[in-house]
């Protein structure tokens, strides 16, 4: 038990598909994260919600669309993805963005296939 | 540019020592963590440094040098369950994480 729960934890989509990814944390966290882990590349910060503002979009293409209903919960939307999409994708929370000290607490992740 | 380097892979005897090295390249420096990932799992964090020394948790060590911009992870006796990767990320001057590709270590019986 992480804290961190992410569901589902494999996908398959095609390139034309709609789905979403679901992340909620037990942890009483302010700060709610989306990364991208793909095989021996460091992780890639996607989005960032700060008290369920979005403080970060690193240049993501609009085919991912997140969504913080409120602190406890996170979505990533997706449509028309390409195969390059195929990857790790993590939740993270922390107590609150920035703060020094304060370690990422992570779920185990969604492995999406786009065919 | 901002840049962590790690080895891509170690190879280690159950019972043995092994040292993961990190040096990086960034702008300013607010820490630097270590997390241990098994494969299809979640990273879990094992140490913070931002002063430079020695932390000491159990079976592992976490050392930093800000000035020659290093930090290694010490393993001691070595058990199987240690197999995993190992990733490790620098908080720079905007607070935000900088992440290195992960060390990826073999433990052999």
């Amino acid at each position: 038990e992480t804290g961190v729960t992410q569901t589902p934890r494999h996908l398959v989509m095609g390139m034309t598909n709609k789905k979403s990814l679901k992340c909620e944390q037990h942890l009483g966290h302010n700060a709610m994260y989306w990364y991208k882990q793909s095989a021996k590349k460091p992780l890639e910060l996607m989005f960032v919600y700060n008290f369920k503002e979005q403080t970060e979009n690193n240049s993501v293409p609009s085919r991912f669309s997140p969504e913080c209903p409120n602190s406890s919960h996170l979505f990533l939307h997706l449509h028309t993805l390409q195969p390059e999409d195929s990857a790790l994708y993590l939740c993270a929370s922390s107590q609150e963005e920035g703060q020094g000290s304060s370690p990422l607490h992570f779920g185990n992740g969604t492995r999406l296939t786009v065919t | 540019g901002q840049n962590i380097d790690q080895p891509t892979e170690m190879t280690a005897t159950e019972g043995a020592i092994v040292q993961i090295n990190c040096t990086y390249q960034t702008s300013g420096f607010n820490g630097l963590f270590w997390y241990q990932q098994h494969a299809g799992e979640a990273p879990t964090f094992l140490s913070y440094n931002v002063l430079d020394g020695l932390e000491e948790k159990g079976r592992f060590s976490s050392f930093l040098s800000r000035s020659k911009g290093y930090s290694y992870l010490l393993l001691k006796e070595l058990q199987m369950k240690d197999s995993a990767s190992y990733l490790c990320a620098v908080r720079d001057s905007n607070y935000q994480l900088i992440w290195g590709a992960g060390t990826k270590l073999i433990i052999k019986p």
